[in-house]
């Protein structure tokens, strides 16, 4: 079955403790994203790859990293996390421009 | 920054009727995309519809794109229940080649059985 998935689902932390949240997809697709989902601000992008060892920063990149080693994995991570990356994001995957963006289930964080 | 803004926020009809939400956008596009979200859940793919169409279907589902006034609707015609959820168009940039789409803030359809 083609999918993006996330690890974990659901994650407290505290601030400064350092996070991974993991994207995986099984479609191959080249372009990979992370978005946080925040009430009133909708979607917003915060890393892309276009393909492996290409990254770039997308509208709220600041406190966040990713890397891009194999073209299945995206992961994203959280040097040093604060309570204003408490979000829901999302990994996102598409085969090429202009096509559809298949969704990871989701990651709900929260840094106390 | 947020290109897409749909309207309205939220919506509530019964079921069977016919429900319409409507996006606006500022920049030149490639293609429009309309997603579900059912709450907390990912994003799902319902439609896309490219620069050159005016209008597409599926299933339930009719997407209209007039790119003169930069706007597009999605029409949910004989609702379900089972449509409760939000939903969210998404534009590419036209002169981007990131893949980034750009978010509306979404509508609430709340489908009354």
């Amino acid at each position: 079955e083609a999918q993006v998935t996330q690890n974990p689902r659901y994650l407290i932390t505290v601030t400064g403790k350092k996070l991974t949240v993991t994207c995986s997809q099984n479609m191959n697709h080249e372009y990979m994203s992370w978005y946080r989902q925040d009430p009133g601000l909708g979607l917003r992008q915060i890393y892309y790859s276009m393909n492996v060892e290409v990254t770039d920063k997308g509208d709220v990149p600041e406190g966040y990293k990713v890397s891009r080693k194999e073209k299945r994995n995206f992961p994203l991570i959280l040097e040093s996390p604060s309570p204003n990356q408490t979000s829901l994001y999302f990994c996102a995957s598409s085969d090429r421009l202009n096509t559809e963006a298949f969704f990871g289930q989701g990651t709900r964080l929260t840094v106390v | 920054s947020q290109q897409g803004e749909e309207d309205p926020q939220a919506l509530s009809i019964q079921e069977g009727e016919n429900a319409t939400m409507n996006c606006s956008y500022k920049t030149s596009i490639n293609n429009l995309q309309w997603y579900r979200q059912n709450s907390g859940r990912g994003l799902v793919h319902l439609i896309l519809i490219r620069s050159n169409e005016r209008e597409k279907h599926s299933g339930r589902l009719r997407v209209t794109l007039d790119t003169s006034k930069k706007s597009s609707s999605l029409l949910i015609t004989a609702s379900r229940a089972a449509d409760t959820a939000s939903y969210f168009c998404a534009t590419d940039a036209s002169l981007s080649n990131t893949g980034k789409l750009i978010f509306g803030q979404g509508t609430t359809l709340q489908v009354k059985p």
